[in-house]
């Protein structure tokens, strides 16, 4: 089973801090994806990436930055947080570009912004 | 664009009844479709899937047909469990050049004694 690992857990931070969410997966798969879930709107997507160096814009990406660093690392960086970003944040990863290719997820991080 | 509606937000059932999840979806393209199930306090992750138009698609208990006529993926259960309470998620694969899972809102199962 392929492992996708979230930290940190819990994380809780001012209006305006600054915020850092990281993902590694060691599977070697090439996609990895960055989505919130919020009641209601099910999980949405922030940035996704296919590899090293790759930034690929998602559904809702407005006040959030994502860097990829190796295969394995996925970050996702928020310079000015706000309570609307709230939320549960989840990590995923996948394997080459496959139509039906599944997603494996992380455990997610909470992240509530005072 | 491409879209997924899931119509129920929270279905309550006892013990040993059907169940029944709906979905329908949008898409231009060729459709492939997932459901995913999240436990409390864990990663969703996949329960089943399918790209065949009119096939039953089976794991763990549950099971869905999709069918492009009418454009669903409803996921079935002929007798629920304490233990399937969970998140259940209908995705849509979004095969437009850039590889996407479209998620919908999701439908809260919550099994009763």
């Amino acid at each position: 089973e392929a492992a996708v690992t979230q930290s940190p857990r819990n994380k809780v931070t001012v209006t305006g801090g600054n915020v850092t969410l990281s993902c590694r997966q060691t599977n070697s798969h090439n996609y990895m994806y960055w989505y919130r879930q919020d009641t209601g709107h099910g999980l949405r997507l922030i940035h996704y990436s296919y590899g090293a160096g790759n930034l690929q814009i998602g559904d809702v990406p407005d006040g959030y930055k994502a860097t990829r660093t190796t295969q394995e690392d996925f970050f996702l960086l928020l310079e000015l947080a706000s309570p609307s970003q709230t939320s549960l944040y989840f990590c995923a990863s996948s394997d080459i570009i496959i139509s039906n290719e599944r997603l494996f997820f992380g455990h997610g991080t909470k992240l509530s912004v005072l | 664009g491409d879209s997924v509606t899931q119509t129920e937000g929270l279905v309550t059932l006892t013990k040993g009844l059907p169940v029944m999840l709906n979905c329908t979806y949008q898409t231009t393209y060729s459709p492939f479709l997932f459901w995913y199930v999240q436990h409390l306090n864990e990663a969703p992750k996949l329960l089943l899937k399918s790209s065949t138009d009119n096939k039953r698609t089976e794991h763990q208990g549950f099971y869905a047909t999709l069918h492009k006529s009418s454009s669903s993926f409803h996921l079935q259960k002929s007798s629920v469990q304490l233990s399937d309470s969970a998140l259940y998620f209908c995705a849509l694969n979004q095969s437009s050049g850039s590889w996407q899972l479209i998620f919908g809102s999701g439908t809260q199962l919550t099994v009763m004694p």
